[in-house]
């Protein structure tokens, strides 16, 4: 199976800052990777696909890259409402794994 | 619109069985793989199973594997799930979730929670 391993598992900002949140691959998975963004009590949302392209209506603030092993989930400018937990998905092969998520909290 | 709704959650006791329903609306649902995906309390997302456009290729997580059975009908448009054996460690709001395919797991539903006692 492969491993999905993201950090930080908890992240504090502020608003206006650019946050980072990485995700390493146990082996090379190209570019099947997600992001997707949870609130509490809600189901999670898709922000990211074949890690760079943007979901229709994502915001443009967020972005992803990466390819292989290494990946990453930028917000330029963190909003409010950007205060949620992230987690990553690698789809290249079954089982499907996600990251074990990150908190960004203010 | 994309609508996932999902039903049949509830409080099992462990040994159990539930069924658990998936209503699709708003694409073509027959075009697309279908995914179940859970969350135990405070914890992180753990995919369960995954089902072909056909419902001939299956994909389950080891710990559901030989438990619980994916399947859809396409004619109404619903995707199952029906769990057998229920542990305590399978509660959890389980997600129906549109993929993966292209745009990974695009869409998923409001989940419902399953509670099993010991």
């Amino acid at each position: 199976d492969i491993q999905m391993t993201q950090s930080p598992s908890t992240l504090s900002a502020s608003v206006g800052d650019r946050v980072t949140i990485t995700c390493r691959a146990s082996q090379d998975i190209s570019n099947y990777l997600a992001w997707f963004q949870q609130k509490p009590g809600r189901a999670p949302k898709s922000l990211i696909y074949a890690a760079s392209s943007l979901q229709s209506g994502v915001p443009s603030n967020f972005s992803g890259s990466g390819s292989g092993t290494y990946f990453t989930l930028t917000i330029s400018s963190l909003q409010a409402v950007d205060f949620a937990t992230y987690y990553c998905l690698q789809y290249r092969t079954y089982p499907l794994t996600f990251g074990g998520g990150t908190k960004v909290e203010i | 619109e994309v609508q996932l709704l999902e039903s049949g959650g509830g409080l099992e006791q462990s040994g159990g069985s539930l069924r658990l329903s998936c209503a699709a609306s708003g694409f073509s649902f027959s075009a697309h793989t279908m995914s179940w995906v859970r969350q135990a309390p405070g914890k992180g997302l753990e995919w369960v199973a995954s089902l072909s456009v056909t419902g001939r290729n299956t994909f389950y997580a080891d710990s559901v594997r030989g438990r619980f059975t994916i399947s859809r009908d396409n004619s109404k448009d619903t995707l199952y799930l029906q769990m057998h054996s229920l542990r305590a460690e399978d509660t959890a709001v389980y997600f129906c979730a549109l993929g993966p395919g292209t745009m990974a797991l695009e869409s998923w539903g409001p989940g419902t929670p399953v509670t099993v006692s010991s």
